[in-house]
């Protein structure tokens, strides 16, 4: 059963639009959601994260919304740069909680065009 | 680089044969976890420690798996009798519990191929 869940396995989007990755998520005890970029061969690289107290969290290009009464969460990337292709990643974890492990989705590859 | 470190990056092994992981943490950090990740999935949680105490397994691991980090520092993930299932990437992340949320770092992975 897949607690989060990003249903668009691949976008295409030109350079300097916008890029969004969507996630939706069915476990209500989360309460933590971060997006990871992932290059191939690599780990995860953390991008930016939101706590389930706040609805928008920015950091230069990227910004993280938060619908909690949805259960869905976005990242943009304002304006895309090719640099930007990856695999991105929304993970979930509760917090309140002692094992404050990430449940991953299956991820998002991002290709940005020239 | 004080990031989150892995030895080896790659391996390849012969099933049968064991295999043994290192990670080496962001020095502060208190907490360690070991992720496998498989293609085309995300990464799923094996175990993870507070300092030096392991609190908790997933099911995933069987009985061949183990996993340590004597000192608190680094951590090693050992696979006994490898299986081709096995085959995956080994990711470690680190973080830093006292904190209301807690964010993990992760090395770059390890990758194993069991032929």
């Amino acid at each position: 059963d897949q607690q989060v869940k990003q249903n668009s396995p691949s976008l295409s989007v030109q350079e300097g639009r916008i890029s969004i990755l969507n996630c939706d998520y069915t476990n209500s005890m989360f309460d933590y959601f971060l997006w990871y970029k992932k290059y191939p061969a690599e780990g995860p690289t953390f991008l930016i994260s939101i706590s389930s107290i706040k609805d928008k969290n920015e950091d230069g290009r990227f910004t993280v919304f938060l619908n909690k009464s949805a259960k869905h969460l976005s990242l943009h990337i304002v304006p895309s740069q090719p640099g930007d292709s990856a695999v991105y990643f929304c993970a979930a974890s509760n917090n309140a909680g002692n094992n404050r492990k990430l449940i991953w989705g299956l991820g998002t590859s991002l290709a940005v065009n020239p | 680089d004080t990031g989150v470190s892995q030895d080896p990056r790659h391996k390849i092994t012969k099933r049968g044969q064991n295999v043994t992981f290192r990670c080496d943490p962001i020095s502060e950090h208190n907490r360690l976890y070991w992720y496998r990740q498989t293609l085309g999935q995300g990464p799923e949680f094996l175990t993870y420690f507070q300092n030096e105490a392991q609190l908790e397994k997933s099911r995933l691991l069987s009985d061949r798996f183990s996993a340590e980090r004597p000192k608190g520092s680094f951590s090693t993930l050992e696979i006994q009798r490898t299986e081709q299932g096995d085959s995956a990437m080994y990711l470690c992340a680190s973080s830093l519990v006292y904190t209301s949320v807690e964010t993990q770092y992760f090395g770059p992975g390890t990758r194993l191929l069991v032929l």
